[in-house]
C-alpha cells in the first residue's frame, strides 16, 4: 500500500464555521505533512509531524490547527477561515531517513471558504 | 527568493519527440533533486531524483542530468506520449530530507498526439 487518502475530496465552508481535513497513510511513514497549493503555483508547506510531533510551523495562522492522533493519521482543524484559504490542501508523507528523500502525497481536499 | 526556478510556464511537443523540461536552482547546498508529475485534481507523484553525486539519472522514458556548477537541472521525456501531459514540478532538498523540498513553480507540458 503506497498511498496516501485524503478525505474529503471537496469541501466548501463559510468563514464562520470548523471543519476538519483527514489524511491516513499505512506505509508506515513517521513523517506526516500539509501543504497548501493555489493554482498555477507550487506545494507550500504548512506543517511537518515527525514521529506525532509537530516539528515545524511554517508561521500558519491559528485558524489553522494540526493534529496527528497516531502514526498513520493526520488531521488539519480549520476554524473561522477567509476567502483567501481557499485552495488545495495536501497531505504527504516520507519514509525514514535514507529513504526519505522523496514525498508521498494524497489527492487533496479541494476547499472553499465562501 | 526563490531559490528554484522553472522559467518555462508552458510546453508542447509533438508526440514521438523528446520534451526537455528545466528547473534552476540558486542554492549551492541542494544536494537531492526530483521531479514530481501532477494531473488535475490529484496530488504530485513523484517521477525522479538526482543525487548531488551523479550527473544523470535514468528510468525508462524519463532521465534526469544535473548541471552543479551552472545549477541547473533538465528533466529529458523520450518518446514523448499524451498521457505525459500534466504539470512537472522541480525540487531541491538538503540531505535527502523530503520535507525540506523546495519547490519550483511548475511547468505545464502537453504532449499532442
Amino acid at each position: 500500500d503506497t498511498e496516501v487518502t485524503q478525505t474529503p475530496k471537496h469541501l466548501v465552508m463559510g468563514m464562520t464555521n470548523k471543519k476538519s481535513l483527514k489524511c491516513e497513510q499505512h506505509m508506515g511513514h513517521r513523517a506526516m505533512y500539509w501543504y497548501k497549493q493555489k493554482a498555477k503555483k507550487p506545494p507550500e508547506l504548512m506543517f511537518v509531524y515527525s514521529y506525532e510531533k509537530l516539528s515545524i510551523n511554517e508561521s500558519v495562522p491559528s485558524r489553522f490547527s494540526p493534529e496527528c492522533p497516531n502514526s498513520s493519521l493526520l488531521n488539519l482543524h480549520l476554524h473561522a477561515l477567509q476567502p483567501e484559504d481557499s485552495a488545495l490542501y495536501l497531505c504527504a508523507s516520507s519514509g525514514p531517513r535514507g529513504q526519505g528523500e522523496k514525498l508521498f502525497f494524497g489527492s487533496g481536499t479541494q476547499l472553499s471558504v465562501l | 527568493d526563490q531559490q528554484v526556478k522553472q522559467n518555462s510556464p508552458s510546453l508542447s511537443v509533438q508526440e514521438g519527440r523528446i520534451s526537455i523540461l528545466n528547473c534552476d536552482y540558486t542554492n549551492s547546498m541542494f544536494d537531492y533533486f526530483l521531479w514530481y508529475k501532477k494531473y488535475p485534481a490529484e496530488g504530485p507523484t513523484f517521477l525522479i531524483s538526482i543525487s548531488s553525486i551523479k550527473d544523470k539519472n535514468e528510468d525508462g522514458r524519463f532521465t534526469v542530468f544535473l548541471n552543479k556548477s551552472a545549477k541547473h537541472l533538465s528533466l529529458h521525456i523520450v518518446p514523448s506520449q499524451p498521457g505525459d501531459s500534466a504539470v512537472y514540478f522541480c525540487a531541491a532538498s538538503f540531505n535527502t530530507n523530503a520535507g525540506k523540498s523546495t519547490f519550483g513553480d511548475g511547468t505545464t507540458l502537453t504532449v499532442k498526439p
